[in-house]
């Protein structure tokens, strides 16, 4: 089993559309949580970190299940500029110790907005 | 505020040829660092890390070595490039202080290998 896995994309979508986005991981040790997005031929970039409790950032909206080991992703009314990929990344840790920082990231989302 | 930076931009090597890319960040202290390399379509894989001078952990096997010689600067190197060397490489730092932080990336170096 891969150690971070999501939805296999591409998902192609109209503007003003609702998409989420779905991943899984492995390592029940891990404390925390995010989501990047990444433009095609750049860096990854921080969108949100992912908390216990769920957290929302305009029309962005990041969820937790620890027992499940999931988080998702929801994006509310699409625009074109939301086109990129989408990347979940979980810490590496190990035990609570673990100071290294090292967070491992999905293969990534495609998402891809339409007019 | 704290800013990274990679060089150079865009790199074409003949195999077989040395590899040097530096990394540098600005405006904070002790930071952890890392490289990663995104091979094209696939995802990051981490390939280094470092929590001090001098200190370095490798994730995988390869024809790569990291060295940090000071406490902000972090520096990938190849004796002789592979073809599969070729590929996005990204310098990342976080806060030691907080090893629950995202990681910020550079601008990254892309390097075909030919």
């Amino acid at each position: 089993r891969k150690e971070v896995e999501q939805d296999p994309g591409p998902f192609n979508v109209p503007e003003g559309a609702t998409v989420a986005f779905n991943c899984t991981y492995s390592n029940s040790a891990s404390q925390s949580f995010f989501w990047y997005r990444q433009d095609c031929r750049k860096e990854p970039k921080l969108l949100m970190s992912v908390y216990s409790s769920g957290n929302e950032d305009g029309r962005f909206t990041a969820q937790l299940n620890r027992a499940s080991q999931y988080i998702s992703l929801l994006i509310r009314d699409s625009k074109l500029s939301d086109s990129a990929t989408y990347l979940c990344v979980v810490n590496a840790a190990t035990a609570f110790w673990d100071n290294t920082g090292k967070l491992i990231f999905g293969q990534g989302t495609t998402l891809q907005v339409k007019p | 505020s704290q800013t990274i930076h990679q060089w150079p931009a865009t790199l074409v090597q003949p195999v077989g040829s040395p590899l040097s890319l530096e990394c540098t960040v600005e405006g904070t202290s002790n930071p952890n660092l890392y490289w990663y390399r995104q091979a094209a379509g696939r995802g990051l894989q981490l390939l280094f890390y470092s929590v001090g001078i001098g200190q370095i952990s490798s994730e995988v096997p390869q024809n790569l070595s990291a060295s940090r010689p000071q406490d902000r600067q972090f520096i990938l190197s190849s004796k002789k490039l592979l073809l599969s060397d070729s590929g996005f490489y990204l310098c990342a730092w976080t806060p030691r202080a907080s090893s629950n932080s995202p990681l910020h990336f550079g601008n990254g170096t892309r390097l075909t290998v030919t």
